[in-house]
């Protein structure tokens, strides 16, 4: 157990549809990293978060966006649901994660998105 | 950005040693990290590397080669719970965040 935890563990819905994935970080971490992992493409980097403010993007489409809130949970929210965006979410949170600093990233359980 | 390959799948015996490699090519070079992960499951940190050398931890040794653009990991003694895919990810290229690989999915047979 990584310490991450992530919320729903399955979720199903209709294309068109907007769907709201919670993480909570390990105890003491600051930063919240957004992955998306299909068949396909692998484990592709989203959005980083730290401590609130947005750190770094990497291939997120604008139907996507995070936030971070105050206690540090995050939300990714995935609007206009297609569905090519069926997929594995991860979640990983690290102690740090700002330039010049390599944090390990530790990962929660998934959300597992499948659009009909 | 990163270019990174790994092989796709890799078959093995229970109790004996295999080893997964792993190239990229990148710039500004600051670490490579190993992940095992089960289908369905989390990836969960296996090691860190950014020195040249071999890094050893119980059954799983990694090891890093800068100027080669180059790095394994060898698991020792497999097990039937071995069986998973294996991530290598890459930091590097101005980015302090990692670039993953598509994985190698390694097989463990009795």
């Amino acid at each position: 157990d990584s310490g991450v935890t992530q919320t729903p563990k399955h979720l199903i819905t209709a294309t068109g549809q907007r769907v709201t994935l919670r993480c909570s970080p390990r105890s003491g971490d600051l930063s919240v990293y957004w992955y998306q992992q299909s068949l396909d493409q692998g484990l592709q980097f989203l959005i980083q978060y730290y401590n609130g403010e947005e750190r770094a993007k990497g291939n997120i489409l604008e139907r996507f966006s995070a936030q971070q809130f105050p206690d540090l949970h995050s939300e990714l929210n995935l609007s206009s649901l297609e569905l090519g965006d069926s997929a594995l979410y991860f979640c990983a949170s690290s102690t740090r994660g700002l330039a010049g600093s390599t944090d390990t990233q530790y990962f929660g359980p998934g959300t597992r998105l499948t659009v009909l | 950005g990163q270019n990174i390959d790994q092989p796709t799948e890799m078959t093995a015996t229970e109790g004996a040693i295999v080893q997964i490699n792993c190239t990229y090519q990148t710039s500004g070079f600051n670490g490579l990290f190993w992940y095992q992960q089960h289908a369905g499951e989390a990836p969960t940190f296996l090691s860190y590397n950014v020195l040249d050398g071999l890094e050893e931890k119980g059954r799983f040794s990694s090891f890093l080669s800068r100027s080669k653009g180059y790095s394994y990991l060898l698991l020792k003694e497999l097990q039937m719970k071995d069986s998973a895919s294996y991530l290598c990810a890459v930091v590097g290229g101005g980015s302090y965040i990692p670039t993953f690989g598509r994985g190698t999915s390694l097989i463990v047979h009795p």
